[in-house]
Order: structure tokens, then C-alpha cells, then sequence
């Protein structure tokens, strides 16, 4: 699967918009896109998932780029919960392990 | 409806020593999938099972082997255990082939090798 790159940290203002970035730029026509984040003292959770077209449910909107070579985790509202380590991954092959890298650490401040 | 649910919780374990852990997964999944996360990493794959087979394995030594029963649940087994080896270990159970049908995990087991 091809690597993604996040920056280590973020931070972000409570009912601020956070856009969190991802540069895939080996990503292959049958890479998804699939986010997850992890709260403290918690296993990971899942967040969001797309192919070419962005995506929304109501816990984010996933905006892919044209090219597909990078994508943006956008969070509309956040909230004191939502710091926690942001993951970026990458996977072509359904059913198959998720590899995780570093991810972002999201910090919110009140 | 039960999540992935994970036992023990907590467990210190002597250098040289084995230990066992257990994931009981989420209801209608029957892919189970180990993680290794060290402090300040994110998860690293040890090795996914799927109808009581090995499907797919990490970069991980023998020492780590697993095992699925007939009701999908899940056993992680770490033999010689080394001072490196204390981490949080992550059990996530899925569907497979169903890019809907996102892992879920456990809230881990905390294992420290002394």
C-alpha cells in the first residue's frame, strides 16, 4: 500500500473548522482513502472512507483532491472531544490489514 | 449490541515468560485483526484471522502467534517475552471485503514486561 504523509500536530479553537491534511502522492487508482482517530486511553475509531468523490457523515467530511494525491479531514465544529491522534491510511485491497503510520495529534483549546 | 471487547485489561508479565490475550468481537464480524502500538506510535499490524486461519501476517517474530475459534473470537499468544514487547495490544474486528464495514477495535490490553 502506498505511504501517506500527515504533519505531527495541529491545533485547533473549541466550534473552530480544523482541516486536517494527508499527501498521498503514490496513491493507485484502487486506494481508498480511510481515516480513523484515536482518543485517549481508547482504541482507534473509525471516522471516514472515499474513493474519488468527497464524502460526508456526521462525524466529518473527507475532501479528496482532483488527482487524488492528497485529501483533507475536515471537522465542521470541534469540540474538546475531538482531540485525539488523527490516522491517514491508505488500503487497495478490501478484507486486507490497515497499516497505520504516526498520524496527527489534534490539540483542542477552549 | 457488545463492541470488541478485550480481556485482561491490564497485565505484567516477567521477562522470558508467556502470555495469552483474548478479544471477543463485535457481533455479525468474523475477521479478527492484532495490533501492537508502543507508546507515542500509532497500531503496527501483527496478523489478521479469518475462518480460524492466518490470512494476513506483519512484520512480527514467531514468538507472536494467535488462534480463532469457532465463534470468531480470538486468542493472541506472546512466547519468550522480551522487555520491548510491553505495548497496548489492539484487537479490531471487521467483515471482510466490505469497504462499509469499517474496523472496529477494542480499548486494548495494556501488557508490561518487566
Amino acid at each position: 500500500d502506498a505511504k501517506t504523509t500527515q504533519p505531527n500536530s495541529m491545533e485547533s479553537n473549541e466550534e473552530e473548522p480544523v482541516h486536517l491534511p494527508c499527501n498521498h502522492s503514490t496513491i493507485s487508482g484502487t486506494d481508498y482513502i480511510h481515516w480513523y482517530r484515536q482518543l485517549p486511553s481508547q482504541g482507534p475509531e473509525y471516522v471516514i472512507h472515499g474513493l474519488t468523490s468527497n464524502v460526508n457523515n456526521r462525524m466529518a467530511s473527507l475532501a479528496i483532491a482532483e488527482d487524488r494525491k492528497s485529501s483533507t479531514l475536515i471537522l465542521h465544529r470541534a469540540t474538546l472531544r475531538d482531540a485525539a491522534v488523527y490516522y491517514c491510511i491508505l488500503n487497495s485491497q478490501a478484507g486486507t490489514a490497515l497499516i497505520f503510520g504516526k498520524g496527527t495529534t489534534l490539540s483542542v483549546s477552549s | 449490541d457488545a463492541g470488541v471487547t478485550q480481556s485482561p485489561t491490564h497485565l505484567i508479565k516477567t521477562r522470558g515468560q508467556q502470555v495469552t490475550l483474548r478479544c471477543s468481537p463485535k457481533s455479525g464480524h468474523d475477521t479478527v485483526s492484532w495490533y501492537q502500538q508502543a507508546l507515542g506510535q500509532g497500531p503496527q499490524f501483527i496478523f489478521q484471522y479469518y475462518e480460524e486461519e492466518e490470512r494476513q501476517r506483519g512484520n512480527f517474530p514467531d514468538r507472536f502467534s494467535g488462534h480463532q475459534f469457532p465463534n470468531y473470537s480470538s486468542e493472541l499468544n506472546v512466547n519468550a517475552l522480551l522487555l520491548g514487547d510491553s505495548a497496548l495490544y489492539l484487537c479490531a474486528s471487521s467483515r471482510p471485503g466490505k469497504f462499509n464495514s469499517p474496523l472496529h477495535f477494542g480499548n486494548g490490553t495494556r501488557l508490561t514486561v518487566t
